[in-house]
């Protein structure tokens, strides 16, 4: 069973700021793996998705990185501002579950002007 | 509009009555899907439908049951709901092929007394 695990829980930071997101994933055997930022009340907005075969993928000020082999993603958000203020979540597809995505609980980012 | 529509937006309702969510999409894509998502537990897969004749269960699927009525449209139900089915439900959508994000409509917040 795939699991997800994102660190840190929770992350405030000053704006102008360039911060790392971690998500670690238990089974590689994963065919991509999303980020998606929720705000409260809202629903999730994708914001990037990294196929099994790249390394990266950007818009943006975002990047993401993915590590298949060891079970590892990041988000990089260059220049933080106040409206990236959200609760982020990585989701892998695949993994033993070639049917769905696995969330993880998420990293509350808050961004202060 | 929004590409992913959920309604209601709110419901609150009885134990024991039952209650059906809708989701409608305009996106053209065949795979649509129901998650909730508990506070401190992430998202969970509860039913996933890849086509109008296709309908699946997810990973949560006990007390719930869902309706494909056209490509566009993909119902929850819940039978006889229980307090412990209080949660936020989100309807997703995705295209063809493993490499293709989910798209989320914003939400429905049920509450069940």
């Amino acid at each position: 069973k795939q699991e997800v695990t994102q660190i840190p829980a929770a992350l405030s930071v000053p704006e102008g700021e360039n911060l790392v997101l971690n998500c670690s994933f238990t089974d590689s055997a994963i065919y991509n793996l999303q980020w998606f930022r929720q705000d409260p009340g809202k629903g999730l907005t994708s914001l990037l998705l990294i196929q099994s075969s790249q390394r990266e993928q950007t818009s943006g000020r975002l990047n993401a990185s993915l590590d298949k082999s060891s079970g590892r993603s990041t988000l990089y958000i260059a220049a933080s501002q106040p409206g990236d203020s959200a609760t982020y979540l990585c989701a892998p597809w695949g993994g033993g579950s070639n049917y769905k995505l696995t969330f993880g609980k998420g990293t509350l980012l808050t961004v202060n002007p | 509009d929004a590409d992913v529509t959920q309604t209601p937006r709110n419901r609150i309702t009885k134990t024991g009555k039952r209650i059906m969510l809708e989701c409608s999409q305009t996106k053209g894509h065949d795979r649509m899907y129901w998650y909730r998502q508990d506070p401190g537990l992430g998202l969970q897969l509860i039913y996933y439908s890849f086509d109008v004749k296709d309908i699946n269960k997810g990973e949560i699927s006990d007390g719930y049951s869902v309706s494909r009525q056209a490509q566009a449209k993909f119902s929850l139900s819940l039978e006889s709901a229980i307090p412990n089915q209080t949660a936020l439900y989100f309807c997703a959508t995705s295209d063809l092929g493993n490499n293709q994000p989910q798209h989320f409509g914003d939400g429905t917040r049920l509450s069940i007394l």
